[in-house]
């Protein structure tokens, strides 16, 4: 089985911090990468596929890219909407990774 | 406007059964697989199911391999999730979520399934 290795688990930053979130695969997988946000009590929400494909409505300042088997979530500038948990899924067998959490610094 | 409900949930005993549904409206339902994913109290996202658009094909993840079944009712636009043999640790919220292709681009609230005596 492909393994997801997401770091960090726990982000703590500010309002209109860039933060930088990575996602690592045991394997190839091409750009078969999503990446979700996900609210307490809320569905989660697509915000990118095919490791850097924004989906349509998902704020700018989301972005992603991928080097090898590194895929990277980038938030340019932090806001208030923005504090939830991120987690990347590969699309070969569907794993996720373990998920980070975005705290209020 | 696309929208899947999750229903079914509930509280039930180690050892038992449980179904769950996911009502889909606003698009083809026939035309799109769909998955199962849970999350455990306090735990990470976790894919469970997949199944193909007409049902010809279904995956599951190891952790429940042999114990859940993934089908659909096209006809209801319903998809559903039998699980069998419940422990504690398939307590969890579960979601439905559509198959884009290259992602899970819509899903529902989640249902609560609570494995306890």
């Amino acid at each position: 089985d492909i393994q997801m290795t997401q770091s960090p688990s726990t982000l703590s930053a500010s309002v209109g911090d860039r933060v930088t979130i990575t996602c690592r695969a045991s394997q190839s997988v091409s750009n078969w990468l999503a990446w979700y946000q996900h609210k307490p009590g809320k569905a989660p929400k697509l915000l990118i596929s095919k490791a850097s494909s924004l989906e349509f409505g998902v704020p700018s300042r989301f972005s992603g890219s991928v080097s090898g088997t590194e895929f990277t979530l980038t938030i340019s500038s932090l806001q208030p909407d923005d504090f939830a948990t991120y987690y990347c899924q590969q699309y070969n067998s569907y794993q996720f990774g373990q998920g980070t959490k975005v705290e209020i610094k | 406007q696309v929208q899947l409900v999750e229903s079914g949930g509930g509280v039930v005993q180690p050892g038992r059964s449980l179904r769950l549904s996911c009502a889909a409206s606003g698009f083809g339902f026939n035309n799109f697989g769909m998955h199962w994913v849970r999350q455990a109290p306090g735990k990470g996202l976790e894919w469970l199911s997949f199944i193909w658009f007409d049902g010809s094909n279904k995956y599951y993840a190891d952790s429940v391999k042999g114990r859940f079944t993934i089908s659909r009712d096209n006809s209801k636009n319903t998809l559903y999730l039998q699980m069998n043999s419940l422990s504690a640790k398939d307590t969890a919220v579960y979601y439905c979520a559509r198959d884009q292709g290259v992602a899970l681009d819509y899903w529902g609230q989640g249902t609560l399934v609570t494995v306890s005596s």
